[in-house]
């Protein structure tokens, strides 16, 4: 299975501040059809969870332009311009490139 | 509305089966790959099994393969997952789950704890 490791698991922030979470996969998520299938998703406390990033880079509908995805291959990153206090939660990376899918450990947001 | 609605969970002996059940409402179910996606009491995230729009391709984590099945019945806009030899490390808010490129739908989810 591809395993995939983010860092920091935890991520002491400051409002207005920015901040990244790294996620790096085992195997590359290049599919046969050249997509990269590595999306982010958000869990806020009490919350189900919800997509930010598709395919690395594309922000879903609704999700603020303070948001934004980069990487290729193995190593990618989710990067905030500057917190803002609603960003609290877990943050995950998961692979859908290969089977079966796998989520990252989680990285914890905390104001 | 678009929606995800599940039920079925509840507290279970360890060894027993239970069966989840997943109603989707406003939009076209039958169009799209359906998951079940876990969260464990203090962890993280663990995706469990997708099933394609039609049922021809099931994927399970190895956790479950062989002891859980999905399944769907999109004349009832409805995905199942049947979970037996349940085990202690099942116990876990279960999410039914959908994604494509113009949306993510996610349910508000089921608990199952699975204790002695």
């Amino acid at each position: 299975d591809v395993v995939m490791t983010q860092s920091p698991l935890s991520l002491p922030v400051t409002l207005g501040q920015p901040a990244s979470i790294s996620c790096r996969s085992s195997q590359s998520l290049v599919s046969s059809d050249g997509k990269t299938h590595l999306n982010w998703f958000q869990q806020r406390p009490g919350q189900s969870p919800r997509r930010l990033m598709y395919k690395v880079s594309k922000r879903d509908s609704g999700v603020p332009d303070r948001f934004s995805g980069n990487g290729s291959g193995t190593d990618f990153t989710l990067k905030f311009s500057r917190v803002e206090a609603e960003d609290v939660g877990v943050y995950y990376c998961m692979q859908g490139t290969h089977w079966p899918k796998t989520f990252g450990q989680g990285t914890k947001l905390e104001i | 509305e678009v929606q995800l609605v599940e039920s079925g969970g509840g507290l279970i002996q360890p060894g027993r089966s239970l069966r989840l059940s997943c109603v989707a409402s406003g939009f076209n179910f039958r169009d799209y790959a359906m998951r079940w996606v876990r969260l464990p009491p203090g962890k993280g995230l663990e995706w469990v099994s997708v099933i394609t729009w039609n049922g021809d391709m099931i994927g399970y984590a190895d956790s479950v393969k062989g002891r859980f099945t999905t399944s769907r019945d999109n004349t009832k806009n409805s995905l199942y997952l049947q979970m037996n030899s349940l085990r202690v490390e099942d116990t876990a808010l279960y999410y039914c789950s959908t994604s494509s490129d113009a949306l993510d739908i996610w349910g508000q989810g089921t608990m199952v704890t699975v204790s002695s």
